[in-house]
């Protein structure tokens, strides 16, 4: 079965500073989609970037970019230039091609620091 | 404007009276699926459905039903509702595969059982 990690429960970055979220997954397959979501206070789930697993170039949108290591089955996140409206959950989310199922892992709540 | 709308987004109930959550969907999804989450436990799957009449059990059915009649429509029905099942609820929904394959979430329903 798939699983989702992401070891970091918490972390916090100085506002303008670079943070990097951490995440693995496993999986058997070599067809996937790779998220990442941000749920800010008002809960809404929000996607942040995306990652086919065939794609070998790192996904980006903005400050954000992802770290995909495909052969290590690592996906981190990348947030540059911090700021306050970042402060959020962060889940990282597997889909298999399989049977369309989305996996999340814990989730690592960011904190900004002004 | 293509959204996940879920209803209510608060509900306080006791313990044994039956509740459901509405979910509706406009983007002609084939997939949706309930989630609860809950602290230090990420985002778990209750029950999803790849198209109208099936539906199958996620990782944490026990306690909840739902059913599929049209595809927009996803209620998640709990019949005697427990303490235990106190929760952050979400709906979501996909497009079944191939691209564009994140999930839309709906802005969550906070369930208190007492």
């Amino acid at each position: 079965a798939q699983t989702v990690t992401q070891s970091q429960p918490e972390m916090s970055v100085q506002e303008a500073e670079t943070v990097t979220l951490s995440c693995t997954y496993d999986t058997s397959e070599s067809d996937y989609y790779l998220f990442w979501y941000k749920q800010p206070p008002s809960r809404q789930m929000i996607l942040v970037i995306r990652q086919e697993a065939y794609k070998q170039q790192n996904a980006t949108e903005n400050r954000f970019s992802v770290n995909f290591q495909k052969a290590a089955k690592s996906f981190s996140l990348k947030i540059s230039d911090s700021q306050l409206g970042d402060a959020a959950m962060y889940f990282c989310a597997y889909r298999g091609n399989r049977d369309d199922k989305i996996i999340f892992g814990k989730g690592t709540r960011l904190h900004i620091l002004p | 404007e293509a959204q996940v709308t879920q209803n209510p987004r608060y509900l306080i109930t006791v313990t044994g009276k039956k509740l459901t959550v509405t979910c509706s969907q406009n983007m002609n999804h084939e997939y949706m699926s309930w989630y609860r989450q809950d602290p230090g436990l990420g985002l778990r799957q209750i029950y999803y459905s790849m198209n109208v009449e099936v539906t199958d059990k996620g990782d944490v059915p026990e306690g909840y039903k739902v059913s599929r009649k049209e595809k927009r429509n996803f209620p998640l029905i709990l019949e005697s509702p427990s303490p235990n099942q106190t929760s952050l609820y979400f709906c979501a929904s996909s497009k079944k595969q191939g691209q564009n394959t994140e999930a839309f979430f709906g802005q969550g329903t906070r369930l208190t059982v007492v």
